[in-house]
């Protein structure tokens, strides 16, 4: 079985740009949520989804945005990149918005 | 908010010793995960337990919600043990689910 896919991962871009990661999750989980993982430290929430809608936030900016598809997929979106948000980025999936969550390999962006 | 506290941050064993890395919380908690996050980032899951004692293979471990804290067992330690093991303290609140990581344990297990 397929476990939480996510892409790309690995990715550099300039300060100011956008950009967008994207992930898959496990066959029949209808909960996404993402991480942010600083050098050095545990992962920080930025958001749930469940059912196409948004259900949590962290205490993040406006700069970050996602969404839910249809089919589950999730895709995360960060605008006006600064250096400050090169860090790896791992989406993880939960058959509800409660249970157990399963985390994939990670988007390692960095901000040059 | 709530706290999640690890120890010790940094950990040195040598193969076939045995450890336990600890995780405090300073409330209570919905459920608690154990992660071991390998050198290419992934965290891979280990334990979801909400309370008492799970055992898997050469991993055990116990939490006691009452008194907010975790315990991984780790014997006979291999060198594919090392990386980062994180705790992740579950919260159900407003109608979703976070999980709030701990600083992680940071162990090297060498040959």
């Amino acid at each position: 079985d397929a476990g939480v896919t996510q892409s790309p991962t690995h990715l550099i871009k300039t300060r100011g740009q956008q950009v967008t990661l994207r992930c898959s999750p496990i066959s029949g989980h209808k909960s996404v949520s993402w991480y942010q993982q600083v050098l050095g430290q545990g992962p920080q929430f930025i958001f749930q989804y469940y059912e196409k809608e948004e259900r949590g936030r962290g205490n993040f900016p406006d700069r970050f945005s996602a969404r839910q598809f249809p089919n589950y997929s999730s895709e995360l979106n960060v605008n006006a990149l600064l250096l400050g948000d090169s860090a790896l980025y791992l989406c993880a999936s939960s058959l509800y918005s409660r249970n157990e969550a399963f985390f994939g390999q990670g988007t390692r962006l960095t901000v040059v | 908010g709530i706290q999640v506290e690890q120890s010790p941050p940094d950990l040195i064993l040598q193969e076939g010793a045995n450890s336990t890395l600890r995780c405090n919380f300073s409330d209570s908690v919905n459920n608690l995960q154990w992660f071991h996050q390998n050198p290419w980032g992934q965290l891979i899951n280990l334990f979801y337990i909400p309370s008492g004692t799970k055992q898997n293979g050469r991993l055990s471990a116990t939490t006691v919600a009452t008194e907010r804290y975790s315990l991984l067992y780790i014997s006979s330690s291999q060198t594919t043990d090392s990386g980062v093991y994180f705790c992740a303290v579950v919260l159900f609140s407003g109608g979703y689910n976070k999980l709030i990581f701990g600083a992680g344990t940071r162990l090297a297990v060498h040959p």
